[in-house]
């Protein structure tokens, strides 16, 4: 089974709306964590956002909000205020383990979001 | 603060010729982690280490990759003799001690895409 899903290949979005990215995920580990990442052309990996499993609170970041289903196992990234510099590739990626471990990431496929001006 | 460093960023060969990749983390990060990504797909583990011992190189073909990681700082990955299913962008991340940090991000290089004809 797939570890982490993203449903959506691609997305559209108007400049300055809402856009919300799905992520769902499988584990058996009590202890995990969901981050988020953002891939322009350029290529590099940019962290945008982490929640961990017993974290009680949504994530968020500036524009960033990381909306935690636990029992539904979704972890999705929702971006207010879409800007034209938001257009880029974003990977959903969850560690098992404790916070404090050092273990790699597994990394969904991907949703290239295009904003539209 | 220097962020993790990789060369070359391109890199065109035929098959069954070598290549060597280099990465250079950022300073004080005791795990090095190389992943593959394949066109459109998320990155994939190949090789974790914890500063000069590879803990977790499950993943990493060893009939013709192979790395290393002397004195803890710098990394290699080699792929001899390569292959047409080789071409990637190949992905070098480092993350701190997990002492005082509430987890553990990882920061990525820019990349090298290997292109293997």
């Amino acid at each position: 089974a797939q570890k982490i899903t993203q449903t959506q290949p691609g997305m559209f979005v108007q400049e300055k709306e809402a856009v919300t990215l799905d992520c769902t995920y499988d584990t058996s580990d009590p202890s995990y964590g969901l981050f988020w990442y953002k891939q322009p052309s350029s290529g590099e990996m940019i962290f945008l956002i982490y929640q961990g499993s017993y974290d009680q609170q949504n994530a968020t970041e500036g524009r960033y909000s990381l909306n935690f289903q636990k029992a539904r196992k979704s972890a999705n990234l929702v971006i207010s205020a879409s800007q034209l510099g938001d257009s880029a590739m974003y990977f959903c990626a969850m560690r098992e383990g404790p916070d404090t471990g050092r273990r790699a990431l597994t990394f969904g496929s991907g949703t290239r979001l295009q904003v539209q001006p | 603060e220097a962020g993790v460093v990789q060369s070359p960023r391109y890199k065109i060969i035929e098959k069954k010729q070598p290549v060597a990749f280099w990465c250079n983390p950022i300073s004080g990060h005791n795990t090095l982690y190389w992943y593959r990504q394949n066109l459109g797909q998320g990155p994939e583990l190949l090789i974790r280490y914890e500063n000069e011992e590879a803990v977790d190189d499950s993943q990493l073909p060893k009939d013709r990759f192979s790395a290393e990681r002397l004195k803890g700082v710098d990394s290699t990955l080699k792929i001899q003799p390569a292959e047409l299913g080789d071409s990637a962008v190949y992905l070098c991340a480092s993350s701190p001690h997990s002492s005082g940090q509430t987890y553990n991000e990882q920061f990525f290089g820019p990349g090298t895409r290997l292109t293997v004809l």
